[in-house]
């Protein structure tokens, strides 16, 4: 089946520095998605990529979904102590009935 | 709108007892979604929901049972729990195939 990696599984920043997940899957991908979950929180949709090599921008975030629609990456610019949480991307098939999860990244911020 | 709503926000069973997690929408929405999140994991797919009347089995099914009576309610039955349920489970609804899907609060079951 379907399955969608995501790294790094931690990761620690000061604030002001930025932070990168990336995310692949075992088989090409109709769309793919990205949500956040604050601690104690439920996950939170913010954007979704559809087509190959497509670039969007959220303020500091951008997005990217690669040329095979097969991997993802998030980049935060210059974190602040409100980006702390467990990013998450996921990946729907050629069914579209399914999101399958990766595991997510969980990410803190010192200030 | 509520959006996708759950109860109860909490929970405590003793080993081989039953409950049902409940789950409403008021989106309309035909797809709807059971997932349970062990602390500091992803999401595992238990039931998902393509309409009323129908259900289909996800990735970690076993020990759980659903129904879908009706477009907004997506109960999830638990029978016999068992310490290995303890986790915090969502229920999710998404408009159409494709579409981003919209979260519950979640339930907090413990079995002890």
């Amino acid at each position: 089946g379907q399955q969608v990696m995501q790294i790094p599984q931690y990761q620690h920043v000061q604030e002001g520095e930025d932070f990168t997940t990336y995310c692949n899957s075992s088989t090409t991908l109709s769309n793919i998605q990205w949500y956040k979950q604050r601690p104690g929180g439920h996950p939170v949709f913010l954007i979704q990529l559809v087509k190959s090599g497509e670039v969007k921008k959220q303020k500091r975030l951008t997005f990217q979904f690669g040329e095979a629609k097969k991997n993802s990456s998030l980049h935060i610019t210059a974190t602040q102590t409100t980006d702390v949480g467990t990013y998450f991307c996921a990946g729907h098939g050629t069914s579209g009935s399914r999101l399958t999860f990766g595991e997510g990244t969980q990410l803190t911020v010192n200030p | 709108n509520a959006g996708v709503t759950q109860t109860p926000k909490f929970r405590i069973l003793k080993i081989g007892q039953s409950m049902t997690l409940q789950c409403t929408q008021d989106m309309n929405h035909n797809y709807m979604y059971w997932y349970r999140q062990d602390p500091g994991m992803g999401l595992k797919l238990i039931y998902y929901s393509v309409g009323a009347g129908i259900t289909d089995k996800g990735e970690v099914p076993n020990g759980y049972n659903v129904s879908r009576s009706t477009t907004e309610d997506f109960p999830l039955r638990l029978e016999l729990a068992a310490p290995s349920q303890t986790s915090v489970y969502f229920c999710a609804s998404m408009g159409g195939q494709g579409y981003e899907q919209y979260f519950g609060p979640g339930t907090r079951l413990t079995v002890t």
